[in-house]
């Protein structure tokens, strides 16, 4: 099984709309896991982390991700998009089943329309 | 700005060639990591030094080396160069040996093999 999937290569909203990006992981220990933010000609910044403290987790720029054991995802969201938030977003798991290395989903472009 | 240094930024070299590039870790951190960004195969781990021992390796090619030297800085080396290595290649440096904990990302080295 992927060891981590994104649900969409691609999201398009409105500027002022919700974002959401999906996630869904594969673990049979308990992961640890990561957004990163990839903005074009750019390396990758982190936006958030789990590490199995609180399942809700803010990150920076308004992105918070929810940790939902029972549906293995981690998706993540904003209330309300901005012009900047356009860029690829990655989710990585990092589980002692991968050998404690970071594994990065495929990504998801996020565009946002004015 | 990650605190991850990598040079050359951009890397334009023939076929059949080799290259090093450089990474310098954010101070303090004692793990590297290298990664590779291709259109085709997303970001692939290639391998992850800590403290100057190779500790995983992930899908690298024969044709690939790297090492991190007594100062903690890292070194990939690519030779017998082909088209198909044209890529953006990260490193990444993070505290601990691994597991569970957030990597730092370089800028990255952009690679054009003509």
């Amino acid at each position: 099984a992927q060891s981590v999937t994104q649900l969409d290569s691609h999201v398009s909203v409105s500027e002022g709309t919700p974002v959401l990006l999906r996630c869904n992981y594969s673990s049979s220990y308990s992961p640890s896991l990561f957004w990163y933010v990839q903005h074009p000609n750019k390396g990758l910044q982190l936006l958030l982390k789990y590490t199995s403290a609180a399942t809700l987790v803010k990150g920076i720029n308004g992105f918070e991700a929810e940790f939902k054991k029972s549906e293995t995802s981690f998706h993540l969201t904003k209330p309300s998009a901005h012009m900047s938030d356009a860029a690829e977003y990655f989710c990585v798991v990092s589980s002692m089943e991968y050998g404690n290395k970071l594994v990065f989903g495929a990504g998801t472009i996020l565009r946002v329309k004015s | 700005d990650s605190g991850v240094t990598q040079t050359p930024k951009h890397l334009i070299t023939a076929t059949g060639q080799r290259v090093t590039l450089r990474c310098s870790p954010r101070s303090g951190d004692l793990s590297v990591y290298w990664y590779q960004q291709s259109l085709d195969q997303g970001l692939q781990f290639l391998i992850h030094y800590y403290n100057g021992e190779e500790r995983a390796k992930g899908n690298i090619l024969e044709r690939f080396s790297a090492q991190q030297f007594p100062d903690l800085h890292s070194e990939l080396n690519l030779s017998s160069l082909e088209l198909g290595d044209s890529a953006l290649y990260f490193c990444a440096s993070s505290p601990r040996e691994g597991g569970h904990t957030e990597a730092f990302f370089g800028q990255g080295t952009r690679l054009t093999v003509v």
